[in-house]
């Protein structure tokens, strides 16, 4: 699986928008990207795939770019229930085994 | 989306002795994942548990302190054996929606809290 990297933490406020950027310079042409966010207490809950350009649903969008060696989450108008940790993930269809990386943080304030 | 279950949700054990913890989901899913939280870490992949086989363990885990059943398509379960303070973790299963939701992805249980004193 190709590695990820991305901020360890970000702050911001209720209402903002909220935009995480993940780095993934070995992407494979057949690897999707995933995102998962991870309450406390909580399993990762799948929030997002993409493969290229842009894809949008009710939760968040994802923005890849044409290299496709990172690609950025964006998270409208942001609650405090958005505080969580959000998780980059690079595969393909045949990769059952998630490898996860370290996560960002991401603490929304009133 | 597949409903996951676990139990314990919680548990605080001995060292030197096991604990078993259960997984259960609503349907019948070919794949099914175990992964490790350590206090403050990411996630780690213990083993993949297919039904009728031998469980699939990553590197740095191994069958003896990690054994895995998978009886049937809904129900899997993980023992800790021979505990020790840094098995101190959250334990999760997964299983693979094989592409039924129209993504690759996982759908994750709440997750077991394992406290070794």
């Amino acid at each position: 699986l190709a590695k990820t990297t991305q901020p360890i933490s970000m702050d911001s406020y209720e209402g903002q928008e909220v935009n995480i950027t993940c780095s993934h310079n070995n992407i494979a042409t057949n690897d999707y990207i995933t995102w998962y966010q991870q309450f406390p207490s909580q399993g990762p809950r799948f929030i997002i795939q993409g493969y290229k350009t842009k894809v949008t649903n009710e939760v968040a969008s994802l923005f890849i770019p044409a290299d496709r060696k990172s690609s950025t989450l964006s998270l409208p108008r942001v609650s405090l229930s958005d505080t969580a940790v959000y998780y980059c993930l690079v595969g393909n269809t045949n990769d059952y085994k998630l490898s996860f990386g370290a996560g960002t943080t991401v603490t929304v304030r009133a | 989306s597949a409903v996951i279950s676990q139990k314990p949700s919680r548990d605080i054990c001995q060292r030197g002795t096991s604990l078993t913890i259960q997984c259960q989901v609503d349907s019948q899913v070919t794949m099914m994942f175990w992964y490790r939280q350590q206090p403050g870490q990411s996630l780690t992949l213990i083993a993949t548990a297919n039904q009728g086989s031998e469980a699939t363990y990553e590197s740095g885990f191994v069958i003896d302190k990690f054994p895995i059943s998978r009886p049937n398509l809904t129900f899997s379960t993980l023992t800790v054996s021979n505990m020790s303070p840094e098995d101190s973790s959250i334990y999760l299963c997964s299983v693979d929606s094989s592409g039924a939701t129209g993504n690759n992805e996982q759908f994750f249980g709440p997750g077991t809290r394992l406290t070794v004193l």
